[in-house]
């Protein structure tokens, strides 16, 4: 099965800030690749899929870039409601497997 | 707007087996995946498995492997997870979501974008 490794496994940042989780496949997965937000208590969101494509009606301040093993999620100015966790999710091959997550606490 | 609704929590016994449904609310799960995804209680997200119903396939997770069964009634409007031989681990968080797909030389995905609102498992003697 394909790993995907996140990093870092937490963070610690404040509103404004730029903030960039990385994502890498253990094989390439081309652009197969999806990030998900996930606030407690509720399901995960989609940000992004195909690597960079952003979901409708996600902010622009996500971004999402990579291909082959390594991705990155980006959020360019970190607003309050940003503070969450997030996961990566590659698509390309069963089976699926998530990264471990990456929290994004408030600093 | 779809939903994804799914059925209630459970409590079940080690041994058991535990169904959950996961209904599309005025649509159809026919041309998109299912996936069901569990998070245990503190944990991170776990893929579990998936399912096109317009192929019929269906494909597990290693750690689920002879555990796991992901079927779709006949309209595809409603998706089940099974899972046999219940232990303490398997206590959690269990969702669906759908994908939208596109068929070429295989099967491309375009995220899961709706989601169910999650059913509690919990497994105790």
């Amino acid at each position: 099965a394909i790993q995907l490794t996140q990093s870092p496994s937490s963070l610690s940042a404040s509103v404004g800030d730029r903030v960039t989780i990385s994502c890498r496949a253990s094989q390439g997965i081309r652009d197969d690749l999806g990030w998900y937000q996930q606030k407690p208590g509720t399901a995960p969101k989609l940000l992004i899929y195909a690597a960079s494509t952003l979901q409708s009606g996600v902010p622009s301040r996500f971004s999402g870039s990579g291909s082959g093993t390594d991705f990155t999620l980006t959020i360019s100015r970190l607003q309050p409601e940003d503070f969450a966790t997030y996961y990566c999710l590659q698509d390309h091959n069963y089976p699926w497997t998530f990264g471990q997550g990456t929290k994004v606490e408030i600093k | 707007q779809v939903q994804l609704v799914q059925s209630g929590a459970e409590v079940k016994k080690p041994g058991s087996s535990v169904r959950v449904s996961c209904e599309a609310s005025g649509s159809t799960l026919k041309y998109y995946a299912v996936t069901w995804v569990r998070q245990a209680p503190g944990q991170g997200l776990e893929w579990m498995g998936g399912i096109i119903p317009l192929s019929g396939t269906a494909n597990y997770a290693e750690h689920f492997q002879g555990r796991v069964s992901i079927t779709t009634d006949e309209s595809a409007t409603t998706a089940y997870m099974e899972l046999s031989s219940l232990r303490s681990e398997d206590t959690g968080l269990y969702y669906c979501a759908r994908s939208s797909i596109v068929r070429g030389e295989k099967y491309y995905f375009y995220g899961m974008d709706v989601w169910g609102q999650g059913t509690t498992v919990i497994v105790s003697s």
